[in-house]
């Protein structure tokens, strides 16, 4: 299958400051990719959806402003959590998929640790 | 938008008997329905997917099924073994979307 691959896969940082999510598409073109956030002993919940040129589409109670999101390439996008808070401290998975497919590829994810 | 129930949220089986989990949809326009499990902090791993223009897929010792009318498919495992241990997860979607989640179900198997 595709590989998705995402850096880094901890981060601990302090209250305050901002922190950069990497979600890349190793072998393949992603025309959209999915940012997905996991509190423990929970589901997948859908931040927002990037197509690859265009702004984010967010779901409802996520602020586009605290959770930046940019998908410049069709094998890159990021996910920048501004301002972090210990309640942002969470498990972050993207997922990516190409054109006219159905099946999606998860990364790794990258675990969130706000002091 | 789409909705997913899943149940049961655990469930505890004796190795060799059979797992289900079930799962309702509310959007008639879903057309891909995955299974996934998850080991912890690790990301979720496709075990299984059909689509709706399927009722029934097999692999091994997975199956799953789609009742298309009732908006409800099912994961079934047989043979349930110590290593099948983890959350599960079902998924919908139209081809495209974001995945819709289950709950999740964490599945427990005792030797």
């Amino acid at each position: 299958g595709a590989v998705v691959s995402q850096h880094p896969s901890r981060v601990i940082c302090k209250s305050g400051t901002s922190v950069k999510i990497e979600c890349r598409s190793l072998d393949f073109q992603a025309t959209t990719m999915f940012w997905y956030r996991q509190f423990p002993k929970q589901s997948l919940m859908l931040m927002a959806t990037s197509n690859e040129g265009s702004k984010a589409t967010y779901e409802q109670g996520v602020e586009k402003d605290k959770f930046l999101i940019n998908h410049a390439s069709l094998t890159l996008s990021t996910l920048t959590v501004t301002s972090a808070h210990p309640e942002d401290s969470s498990f972050y998975i993207c997922s990516a998929a190409g054109a006219g497919t159905m099946e999606q590829y998860f990364g790794p994810g990258t675990r969130l640790t706000v002091t | 938008g789409e909705n997913v129930e899943q149940h049961p949220s655990t469930l505890s089986v004796q190795e060799g008997d059979s797992a289900v989990i079930k799962c309702t949809y509310s959007d008639s326009a879903s057309n891909y329905f995955p299974w996934y499990k998850q080991e912890l902090g690790k990301r979720p791993q496709l075990i299984i997917d059909i689509r709706s223009n399927v009722g029934e897929k097999k692999d091994q010792r997975i199956a799953v099924t789609l009742n298309k009318t009732a908006k409800h498919f099912s994961l079934h495992i047989t043979e349930t073994q110590p290593e099948d241990s983890a959350v599960y997860f079902c998924a919908a979607n139209q081809a495209g979307t974001a995945l819709i989640f289950g709950k999740g179900t964490t599945l427990s198997v005792s030797s």
